[in-house]
């Protein structure tokens, strides 16, 4: 079974920078595009961005909500995702997902998410 | 404010059928595929539907969807209670450049 877990969340201080991790098993990690969705409380969901595989460059691209914030980067080699996120506001207060790409727009396997607060 | 427009409600009896329906615009339904996902409060979304009527394996053929135009529709026969969770479609945005989503819909079944 495919299984994405994240870790990395918590209180953040606004202003302040979060770096969060996935680790994925069960697929061929190196061969899938990712991305990261958010989800802040009582609400729907937000892509945010994701990043290609490394036989189409590892191009990212982002919400263009984001204003530049947020960075999101892979390493095959331990098959992991991370986004990091650096001027954190109170409204990047949610629950972040990591998810497995298909078809460049689908999320086709799911993390469990990790929640991060921003609040002083 | 979401992208795509979806109610925020739906209700229907057990063993009966419900239709969720998702507007867009024409940078993203009108020009691209669309997919569905199911969320149980508290879990990550899972994907029902992609490519505007495919299932990925182990969905149901009780759960459907298709498009026309600017919109989206998922349809739910033989509701089980199971199947009370928020529902969100998806599409992406040629504009934009993302993926966007509607802001769900909440199906209770009675």
């Amino acid at each position: 079974d495919v299984r994405l877990v994240e870790s990395g969340g918590g209180l953040v201080q606004p202003g302040g920078s979060r770096r969060l991790s996935c680790v994925g098993s069960g697929l061929t990690f190196s061969d899938h595009y990712m991305g990261w969705v958010r989800q802040a409380p009582g609400k729907g969901l937000e892509w945010l961005g994701r990043i290609r595989n490394k036989a189409n460059g590892y191009i990212t691209d982002y919400a263009a909500s984001l204003k530049g914030r947020f960075v999101i980067s892979r390493d095959d080699s331990k098959s992991s995702l991370y986004l990091q996120m650096n001027s954190l506001e109170t409204e990047d207060t949610a629950v972040y997902f990591c998810a497995g790409v298909f078809k460049s727009q689908y999320l086709d396997h799911w993390g469990q998410g990790t929640l991060v607060t921003v609040s002083s | 404010q979401s992208v795509l427009t979806q109610p925020p409600s739906v209700s229907s009896a057990p063993g009966q059928k419900v239709t969720i329906s998702c507007s867009g615009s024409s940078s993203n339904i009108g020009s691209n595929f669309v997919a569905w996902y199911q969320q149980v409060p508290g879990t990550a979304p899972k994907l029902l539907i992609y490519d505007n009527n495919k299932r990925p394996s182990g969905v149901p053929d009780r759960i459907s969807g298709s498009k026309s135009g600017t919109s989206a529709t998922l349809v739910i026969t033989g509701l089980q209670t199971g199947d009370e969770a928020d529902y969100y479609c998806g599409a992406w945005d040629r504009t934009l450049s993302v993926v966007v989503f509607g802001g769900g819909t909440k199906l209770t079944v009675l």
